[in-house]
């Protein structure tokens, strides 16, 4: 069974410090992990797709990157408008469109 | 452009009651998700159409819940009779082209947040 786990649960930042968020998956067989973020009341909104080992993404203060075990959102110098859940989710070669999402994490950024 | 629509956005029923969940995807939108939160919970697939035809049906929890997509434009999701358990909130996705529905660049609509007594 496909799982997704994200730490931590939730993060709180200053304005302008940068951190590091995780996602650790276990899949049999990646096709694609994502990232997402969610507003509060809100659906989730598409940030990033990664396919393989060794692959990056960046949008604005934003950067995703992924290894064959864990992906990486890296957030420098946030803004208090940063502050959201992001998620993790992952595509199996063998689960047709089906997402498997971690729990999030929940970024709060202080001005 | 409209995003995807979702009503109510919020319904309390009792127990035992049934409840009828509305999704519009974005026009020209084949794909269409069904995905529910539970308190505390991931985020978790119920199932999949393509136009009218269910393509993936296999994260539906139980013959409670019946989705309907007649037409190929909107969906609903039924569920009779409702469980405490079934409290959530359900959202419904879209995606047009087939290969970013592989992607997984799913377009999200602010959920329909239900509330079993």
């Amino acid at each position: 069974e496909d799982q997704v786990t994200q730490s931590p649960e939730a993060l709180r930042l200053q304005e302008g410090e940068s951190s590091s968020l995780n996602c650790s998956y276990t899949v049999s067989g990646l096709r694609g992990l994502f990232w997402y973020r969610q507003d509060p009341g809100k659906g989730p909104e598409f940030l990033f797709t990664l396919y393989s080992a060794g692959e990056e993404k960046e949008k604005e203060r934003l950067k995703a990157t992924l290894t064959k075990k864990e992906s990486f959102l890296h957030i420098t110098a946030p803004k208090p408008e940063d502050s959201a859940t992001y998620l993790c989710a992952v595509q199996a070669l063998t689960s047709g469109s089906r997402l498997t999402f971690g729990e999030g994490t929940q970024l709060t950024v202080n001005p | 452009e409209a995003g995807v629509t979702q009503f109510p956005s919020h319904s309390v029923i009792e127990k035992g009651q049934t409840v009828t969940l509305r999704c519009d995807p974005i026009s020209g939108h084949d794909n269409l998700y069904w995905y529910r939160r539970v308190m505390g919970k991931e985020i978790k697939f119920l199932l999949h159409f393509v136009k009218e035809s269910k393509q993936d049906e296999s994260g539906m929890p139980n013959n409670r819940f019946l989705a309907e997509r007649t037409g190929g434009t909107y969906s609903t999701l039924k569920v009779q009779p409702a469980e405490l358990e079934d409290s959530g909130v359900y959202f419904c996705a879209s995606s047009q082209d087939g290969l970013r529905e592989m992607l997984g660049e799913l377009f999200f609509g602010e959920g329909s947040r239900l509330t079993v007594l």
